[in-house]
């Protein structure tokens, strides 16, 4: 498995401001994702991060609203832009390894945001 | 810790039984399932896949069966114990595609 941070862990921040959400991984992996995880529900997964290339948004979610950086293998960020208090989630990122396929992957502690 | 599980399915048990946790899926192309452990404020872990070529897989305490002909997929754990509590997620994923779909979540809640 991979040892995953995510930073911050909980912040509530008012509407129409943006968080800028971190997530580092102890090694390098191949693929990293954001999830959103609304009170209450199941995951639902925002965009794949590519390295160093636009990242991959699932139907839904947009660059605009959720852009994402991905500098290098071990760091991505999700910045939620122009927040409503619909935004107020969890958000999560995952990691899949060399070797394991894309499919097992280790999920970070999350971020709680809550938007006032 | 903030809870996930709170419009969640529940599945209450006794310290010491067996807990089955069952998923339903839609997607027949769908090949890979993985079980998910999510502790109240935590992410979720990783606890056992499948792949469409098996029907059963056995890991410890716990066993992932299969059935590709009415899409279903269960979770056994044996003698459960209070420390199992928590939301407890399917997820399904089709080659060639790198995502997975997770399904609604099941809370199980073991009373000593």
């Amino acid at each position: 498995s991979a040892v995953i941070s995510q930073k911050p862990s909980r912040d509530i921040c008012q509407r129409g401001t943006s968080l800028t959400i971190q997530c580092q991984v102890d090694s390098q992996v191949t693929m990293m994702f954001w999830y959103r995880q609304q009170p209450g529900q199941s995951l639902t997964l925002i965009a794949t991060a590519n390295q160093g290339s636009e990242a991959t948004y699932e139907s839904g979610f947009v660059i605009d609203k959720f852009p994402i950086s991905r500098p290098n293998l071990t760091f991505s960020t999700l910045t939620v832009s122009n927040m409503s208090p619909e935004d107020s989630s969890i958000y999560l990122c995952s990691v899949a390894k060399a070797g394991q396929g894309p499919y097992e992957q280790y999920f970070g502690p999350g971020t709680r945001l809550t938007v006032t | 810790g903030e809870s996930v599980g709170l419009h969640l399915p529940t599945l209450s048990v006794q310290e010491g039984d067996n807990s089955i946790i069952n998923c339903a899926y839609s997607n027949s192309a769908s090949d890979y399932f993985i079980w998910y452990k999510q502790e109240s404020g935590k992410g979720p872990q990783f606890i056992i896949d499948i792949r469409s070529n098996m029907d059963k897989r056995q890991g410890q305490r716990v066993t992932v069966l299969l059935n590709k002909t009415v899409k279903h997929l269960s979770l056994q754990i044996a003698a459960t114990q209070p420390g199992d509590s928590a939301v407890y997620f399917c997820a399904e994923a089709s080659s060639g595609y790198s995502t997975l779909t997770f399904g609604k979540g099941t809370m199980l809640l073991v009373s000593p």
